[in-house]
């Protein structure tokens, strides 16, 4: 199994562009989540789907953040417009679902550099 | 309001020594507790989880504790390697399919 697929890894872009991060996630898994990671803040939760379907996005720092999954293999997480601020590394997890718990597969991630 | 603290930004320690970090909760019930590894330009990777009736749990060098009365867990690498630097995170699960919560990470580093 590949594993978690990100891409780009690096993306460099200017203010007010555009930003799309893409992932595959692992074959079977269920759930599948966005997370952002700084070293001020952490791993922070953005978003997360089950089958597809989003179920929480409070995660979301504001509406210039969206994340799509239009089937269970693929899944976008779109800035626009970028600002520097949003200079972080972004990851995406897989997880199967299962009761009692169970662990995330995370991504290489995408490291964004907004200037 | 909700909080997970792990014990300091950075850990040194000496090679051969045991490495103990320590994670600790405020205002949660966490259902389970997992311990994740992760190296510079990478992804965290799961290491372990210990469920909130399980005292201890060991996988070769590791070994975690989680005591719900502290809210803390505490994690161990014995004999520890160059090779075992890394940032190590913990994450509470509650029950129900609802997400991990992450702390902010150890940064341990084994000198030689």
């Amino acid at each position: 199994d590949a594993g978690v697929i990100q891409s780009p890894r690096h993306e460099v872009t200017e203010m007010g562009q555009e930003v799309t991060l893409r992932c595959k996630p692992i074959s079977g898994h269920n759930s599948l989540f966005w997370y952002r990671q700084t070293m001020m803040r952490g791993l922070e939760l953005l978003i997360y789907f089950n089958n597809n379907v989003p179920i929480d996005d409070s995660g979301m720092p504001e509406d210039r953040f969206s994340a799509k999954m239009p089937n269970a293999s693929f899944s976008t997480l779109k800035i626009q417009p970028s600002e520097p601020r949003d200079s972080a590394v972004y990851f995406c997890a897989s997880q199967p679902v299962r009761p009692g718990g169970d662990t995330q597969y995370f991504g290489p991630g995408t490291r964004l550099t907004v200037l | 309001s909700q909080k997970i603290e792990q014990n300091s930004e950075a850990l040194n320690i000496q090679e051969g020594k045991t490495a103990t970090l320590t994670c600790n909760y405020t205002n949660y019930s966490p259902a389970y507790l997992q311990w994740y590894r992760q190296d510079p330009g990478r992804g965290p990777v799961f290491l372990l989880l210990i469920r909130e009736n399980e005292k201890e749990k060991r996988k070769e060098r590791l070994k975690v504790t989680f005591d719900t009365t502290l809210k803390q867990s505490l994690f161990h690498i014995t004999a520890s390697q160059p090779a075992d630097s890394a940032t190590y995170l913990c994450a509470l699960g509650v029950a129900g399919n609802t997400p991990l919560v992450f702390g902010k990470g150890t940064r341990l580093s084994v000198i030689a």
